[in-house]
């Protein structure tokens, strides 16, 4: 199966910064979506990207599927954006969704 | 709005009982599917169904099993809880391949 890989595993920040984080695939992917899970360990959904960049607020995407990777960019980091997010993707025809290990980020007031 | 709804938030169960998670969601996707959350294991597939009544092993299947007897709800088992299943379990459901998963709110289970 394929495996994802994101990094860093754990970002700290003062609040106000802008922070960049990765997700690698081993191979391409359809499905591939980033989530944000809160602190009651709910799995929010951020963005649904198999390729292309989309905006949401704050928060970007963007995927190269060509090149199996793609990043989350999150701007003017607010104290509740802290938390651990997650990247996953499917193989084209495959139903199963593989998780990475998870970037925690922190924003300190 | 997709809904996914876990019938608990957290329970606590003995060791040996029978336990039931339930998960419905609302917005008739053919596909659920139930995930365990351990640290430092990340997020694996326990389970999966693609229509009523069929199902498929994910990676870690072993322990539990699984039952969709409606579109809307997949129910999570454990026939013989054990303490190396106090996890949190989180189900999810998507529509049809390769689209847009939604999940639950999660099961923080604690077998003693």
């Amino acid at each position: 199966g394929i495996q994802v890989e994101q990094s860093p595993p754990d970002l700290i920040l003062q609040e106000g910064a802008n922070s960049t984080l990765r997700c690698n695939f081993s191979d391409s992917v359809n499905n591939l979506q980033w989530f944000h899970q809160n602190p009651w360990g709910q799995l929010i959904n951020l963005f649904y990207i198999p390729s292309g960049t989309k905006q949401n607020g704050r928060l970007s995407a963007t995927t190269v599927a060509t090149e199996r990777y793609s990043l989350l960019y999150i701007s003017s980091s607010q104290t509740t954006d802290s938390g651990v997010y997650f990247c996953a993707g499917a193989l084209q025809g495959a139903q199963k969704l593989v998780f990475g290990q998870g970037t925690r980020l922190t924003i300190n007031p | 709005d997709v809904k996914v709804t876990q019938s608990s938030r957290y329970l606590v169960k003995r060791t040996g009982e029978k336990v039931f998670l339930e998960c419905v969601q609302d917005m008739d996707h053919e596909n659920m599917f139930w995930y365990r959350q351990d640290p430092g294991l990340g997020l694996r597939l326990i389970y999966f169904s693609y229509d009523v009544k069929m199902k498929e092993k994910g990676d870690i299947p072993e322990g539990y099993s699984v039952s969709r007897e409606k579109k809307e709800r997949f129910s999570l088992i454990l026939e013989s809880a054990s303490t190396n299943q106090t996890s949190m379990y989180l189900c999810a459901s998507s529509s049809s391949l390769n689209t847009e998963a939604f999940f639950g709110q999660g099961t923080r289970l604690t077998v003693v």
